[in-house]
């Protein structure tokens, strides 16, 4: 068990839906990640949360957003959902930005399967 | 973004049959880590390399980190079927807006028949 939690474990959906995905960090951990994870790309960062302020994006749709809220835990949206979203969705956290190698590793949640039909 | 090529892509093999998978980029790692990612888990990281040439050994997993920094291998002794997984190479990004965050290979899938 990393910490990380994420609800829901599974989601099925229409596509043209809207679904709110949620993770909550590792007590302590002030940053938090999202990543994508499909059969053909992989795992691929989306984006990175520290404290409550976006810090970097990475391949994240123009449909998608996320938020970190004063307790820390983040909220991943999924707009207007598309066949191809489907994938697992992760979040990870850490402890921060500064600091040796162990301020950096990041601890990935169980993920939440979302199925668009 | 650099792109870290992983071979092979899948692996299957008998219980006591020793591996190894690659993970490979055109430029130079700043660092880079190996993670394991079991069905329905999330990835966990089994080390991080830094130096090149550096070898790390977990038990019976086996880390080797090329000497220019652009290659590195994972070799298993003895596989058993606790090994079976996804096995991903990922180098962690320092530079600019993009500071921590990961870029991963494709991954290896492992499988180990008892």
């Amino acid at each position: 068990d990393s910490g990380v939690t994420q609800t829901p474990k599974h989601l099925i959906t229409a596509t043209g839906q809207r679904v709110t995905l949620r993770c909550s960090p590792r007590s302590g951990d002030l940053s938090v990640y999202w990543y994508q994870q499909s059969l053909d790309q992989g795992l691929q960062f989306l984006i990175h949360y520290y404290n409550g302020e976006e810090r970097a994006k990475g391949n994240i749709l123009e449909r998608f957003s996320a938020q970190q809220f004063p307790d820390l835990h983040s909220e991943l949206n999924l707009s207007s959902l598309e066949l191809g979203d489907s994938a697992l969705y992760f979040c990870a956290s850490s402890v921060g930005l500064a600091g040796g190698s162990s301020y950096n590793e990041q601890f990935f949640g169980p993920g939440t399967r979302l199925t668009v039909l | 973004t650099q792109l870290l090529e992983q071979s092979p892509q899948f692996l299957s093999i008998q219980e006591g049959e020793n591996l190894t998978v690659y993970c490979n980029s055109s430029s130079v790692f700043s660092s880079l880590q190996w993670y394991r990612q079991e069905p329905g888990e999330g990835p966990v990281l089994l080390v991080t390399v830094v130096t090149g040439g550096e070898v790390k050994k977990l038990k019976r997993l086996t880390f080797q980190f090329g000497d220019a920094r652009k290659d590195s291998s994972l070799h298993i002794t003895a596989a058993q079927p606790g090994d079976t997984g996804l096995y991903l190479c990922a180098e962690r990004g320092l530079r600019g807006g993009s500071n921590y965050k990961l870029t991963f290979g494709k991954g290896t899938l492992l499988t180990v028949n008892p």
